[in-house]
């Protein structure tokens, strides 16, 4: 059964650098999406990404996040200035025409 | 903004009983699903039920709708201890394009 895939599992990073967290959608999917979730709280939606744009970002998506899809099939999410509250999981999502998401199994981000 | 809130918040019952968590909203939506969240773990898709439907069944999942109340309620009927996990709410708005906004989810303890 096709699959979300996410890497790195787990990535460690200083405060201040840059880091890019990869996806690849499943394959015949038309919407990609990246969601948070810090420990403890709730799965917080960050960007919606639809024919090679953003179609919708919420409020934490600000200039320091971009997203990009390559190559068509890999869909990356890029934090170019990492803080500490940035510490989280990161999960990337796909869906088709139907509105039900696929999810990939994360990547635990930690800030130091 | 739009959220789904669960209650409660926490549930404990043994294998074979029933589990009913209940969800709230506060705008009009297109649909909403239903999420499962193993700890640590990426969230699986459970059920979706569109904003003109009052009942979903699957498998041993009954959803229910009630857009007058804007609520929704997930029956997990004859638990087993491999239920054990975070049960989400996301809803999605009309005019969306297809963001899901989560509540804070109710955490299913299954003991055997």
């Amino acid at each position: 059964e096709p699959e979300v895939t996410q890497t790195p599992s787990h990535q460690v990073t200083q405060m201040g650098q840059e880091v890019i967290l990869r996806c690849v959608p499943i394959s015949n999917h038309l919407y990609f999406y990246w969601y948070r979730q810090i420990l403890g709280q709730k799965v917080e939606f960050l960007v919606s990404f639809y024919n090679n744009e953003i179609s919708e970002k919420s409020e934490i998506f600000d200039d320091q996040f971009s997203v990009e899809r390559p190559d068509g099939s890999n869909f990356t999410l890029k934090i170019r200035s990492t803080k500490l509250e940035d510490s989280a999981m990161y999960f990337c999502a796909s869906r088709g025409l139907s509105y039900e998401q696929y999810f990939g199994p994360g990547t635990r981000l930690t800030v130091t | 903004s739009q959220q789904g809130e669960e209650d409660p918040q926490a549930l404990s019952i043994q294998e074979g009983e029933n589990a009913t968590m209940n969800c709230s909203y506060k705008t009009s939506i297109n649909n909403l699903q239903w999420y499962r969240q193993n700890s640590g773990r990426g969230l699986v898709h459970l059920i979706l039920i569109r904003s003109n439907e009052r009942e979903k069944h699957s498998g041993r999942l009954r959803v229910t709708l009630d857009t007058s109340k804007k609520s929704s309620s997930l029956l997990i009927t004859a638990s087993r201890a491999a239920d054990t996990a975070s049960y989400f709410c996301a809803t999605v708005l009309t005019d969306s394009w297809g963001k899901l906004q989560f509540g804070a989810g109710t955490q299913v303890v299954v003991t055997p």
